[in-house]
């Protein structure tokens, strides 16, 4: 079964701080992930996805296969950071969907 | 503007009621997706058409339906309203079901149910 998870409900750091987004996955086949940010409710954005391998503002993943992990960082956060990040899986064959964590609420004190 | 759009973006009724929300997905996208954010459940995939197919289903109650019309338009009928069906309602799009180089997809700004 395919499976998203984010260990944190909730995470808070200062201005300036490094901050790591956790997300393991279950799937059994070859995975497709993405970090989906959403800010006050509103529609989810997709900030990244990792087969494309960049760095949208400053945050960064990497999919680690071995340890079924594809965590989300950035070196130092900013207040305009703080938002809702999703991890989500994108599952294969013909019931394709994307099959998202739970979320962890990230608040960047100043 | 992501190009996807929903309809209403607040809808409040009553229980037992039946309601519909509205999407259109983004120009030239074929699949649509119907997701239920609730503050306990997180992100519930619930249904996905495709050229006016169903594809996919996945928490979807039986008090829910769907459609996607020749248009590509869908829209998601809800009825016997309980109050615990009180959320936030996204619908996504994307270009088709299969994967597309990793794009994943586009997503609407919601409809907000609250029901009273």
């Amino acid at each position: 079964a395919q499976r998203v998870t984010q260990p944190e409900k909730l995470l808070s750091v200062f201005k300036g701080a490094p901050v790591e987004l956790k997300c393991n996955y279950s799937y059994s086949g070859s995975p497709e992930l993405f970090w989906y940010v959403q800010y006050s409710r509103q529609r989810l954005q997709l900030l990244l996805r990792h087969i494309s391998r960049e760095s949208i503002k400053g945050f960064t993943a990497d999919l680690n296969k071995g340890e079924t992990s594809f965590h989300l960082k950035k070196p130092f956060a900013q207040e305009e950071d703080s938002a809702m990040y999703y991890c989500a899986l994108l599952t294969q064959g013909g019931s394709e969907k994307l099959v998202f964590g739970k979320g962890t609420k990230l608040t960047v004190n100043p | 503007d992501s190009g996807v759009t929903q309809t209403p973006k607040h809808l409040i009724t009553a229980t037992g009621q039946r309601v519909t929300l509205r999407c259109s997905p983004r120009s030239g996208d074929l699949s649509v997706y119907w997701y239920q954010q609730s503050l306990d459940q997180g992100l519930q995939f619930l249904i996905q058409y495709y050229n006016g197919e169903e594809r996919a289903k996945g928490n979807i109650l039986e008090r829910f339906s769907a459609q996607q019309f020749p248009d590509l338009h869908s829209e998601l009928n809800l009825s016997s309203l309980e109050l615990g069906d009180s959320a936030l309602y996204f619908c996504a799009s994307s270009l088709t079901p299969s994967r597309q180089g990793g794009y994943g997809y586009t997503f609407g700004s919601g409809t907000r149910l609250t029901v009273v």
